[in-house]
Order: structure tokens, then sequence, then C-alpha cells
């Protein structure tokens, strides 16, 4: 599966929206982007997956670059429950995908 | 709709004791299941996946082993305890892609 980097931590205002930005230039033409987010002390939690188009959700939007080799999952009206460490996962998908979860970013609401 | 169980949510266990974590799905059949384990500070790492029953593969060397006696029903386990073993075990599921349910994890402490 091809890398990602994200940055270690951002700081985002109550209200404003949270732009979290995510490099995957090794990615391959059949893997998917894939968001997760951990809050602290419980299992990660699905946030939206994308392969070229953007996409939207309840929680958020995936914004995929042309040339696919960077995302950014926006998050439109931070609350203060959004805090928590953000994951971005390249994969396949195909039988039993083994999600390898690197360091994220650390993304703090700030009241 | 589906849901994952996963207990005990606290544990003490003293080195050298036995282990027994179980982790158990609803609503769903033929899930992949994973186990992982997520030390102090440290990133999440997958210990073990099965994509059915008595088929467990290991990520990793360790104390530890999986297996999986139902469907839907996934054994974390170690013969003896190590002080290293302590931290945050996570199960999850998934079916046809890498939309991951996890469980509320088990926060194992080795004394």
């Amino acid at each position: 599966d091809a890398k990602t980097t994200q940055p270690p931590s951002m700081d985002c205002a109550e209200g404003r929206a949270a732009n979290l930005p995510c490099n995957h230039s090794t990615i391959s033409g059949n893997e998917y982007v894939y968001w997760y987010r951990q809050i602290h002390s419980q299992g990660p939690q699905y946030i939206i997956h994308g392969l070229k188009n953007n996409e939207t959700n309840e929680m958020a939007s995936l914004i995929i670059t042309e040339d696919r080799k960077s995302s950014t999952l926006i998050l439109p009206h931070a609350t203060l429950r959004d805090t928590a460490v953000y994951y971005c996962i390249v994969t396949l998908i195909q039988g039993a995908q083994k999600l390898v979860f690197g360091q994220g970013t650390r993304l703090t609401i700030n009241p | 709709s589906q849901t994952i169980h996963q207990w005990p949510a606290t544990l003490v266990q003293p080195v050298g004791s036995p282990l027994s974590l179980e982790c158990t799905v609803e609503g769903t059949s033929n899930p992949n299941l994973y186990w992982y384990r997520q030390a102090a500070g440290r990133g999440l790492q997958l210990l073990f996946y099965s994509v059915g029953i008595g088929q467990i593969s290991s990520e990793v060397p360790q104390n530890l082993s999986a297996s999986r006696p139902q469907d839907r029903q996934f054994i974390l386990s170690s013969k003896k305890l190590l002080l290293s073993d302590s931290g945050f075990y996570l199960c999850a599921w998934s079916v046809t892609d890498a939309r991951y349910t996890f469980g509320s994890g088990t926060r194992l402490t080795v004394v």
C-alpha cells in the first residue's frame, strides 16, 4: 500500500472549517483514500473514502487532487467533539484489507 | 444493524498470567475480523486478521495468539503475559471494503 504523509498536529477554532491535508504521492491507480479518526480512549471511527472524485457525507468532505497525489479532509463546521487524531490511509479494496495506521494528525479544536 | 462487542473494558493482570479477550459481531455474516494493539503513546499495530472460521493470519511475531471458533467470534489469547503486552486492544470487522467498525477496546495493564 502507498504511504501517506500528514502534519503531526493542527489547531482550528470552533465553528471554522478544519482542513486536514494528506500527501500520497506513490498512490497507484486502484488504491482508495480512506480517512478515520480516533477520539481519545476510543476505537478509530470511519469518516469517508474516495477513489478519484470528491466525496461528501454527513461527517465531512474529501477533496482528492486530479493527479491523486494528495487529498484534503474538510470538517465544515468544527466542534470541540471533533478533537481527535485523524488518519489518512491509502489501500486497495480486495479480500481482507489490512489497514495500516500511521501517526496521523492530532487536530485540536479550540473554543 | 451491525454491532461489535468487546470485553472486558479494562483488565489488570500479573506478569506470567494467561489472557483471553473476546470479540463478537452481530448483524453480519462472514466478516473479516482484526485485532489491533495500541501501546501507550504509540500508533495502532495490526496483530491478527481472519477471513473465516479457523483462518488466522499473524502480522507480527509476539507472545499472543488468536482464534476464530465461530463466524462472528474472535479471541485473543496469551499463555503467559509480559509487561510489554500492556496496551489498548481493539477488535474490528469489515465486509466488502476497508470500512472498519471498531469495538470499544480493552485496556490491559500487565503488572
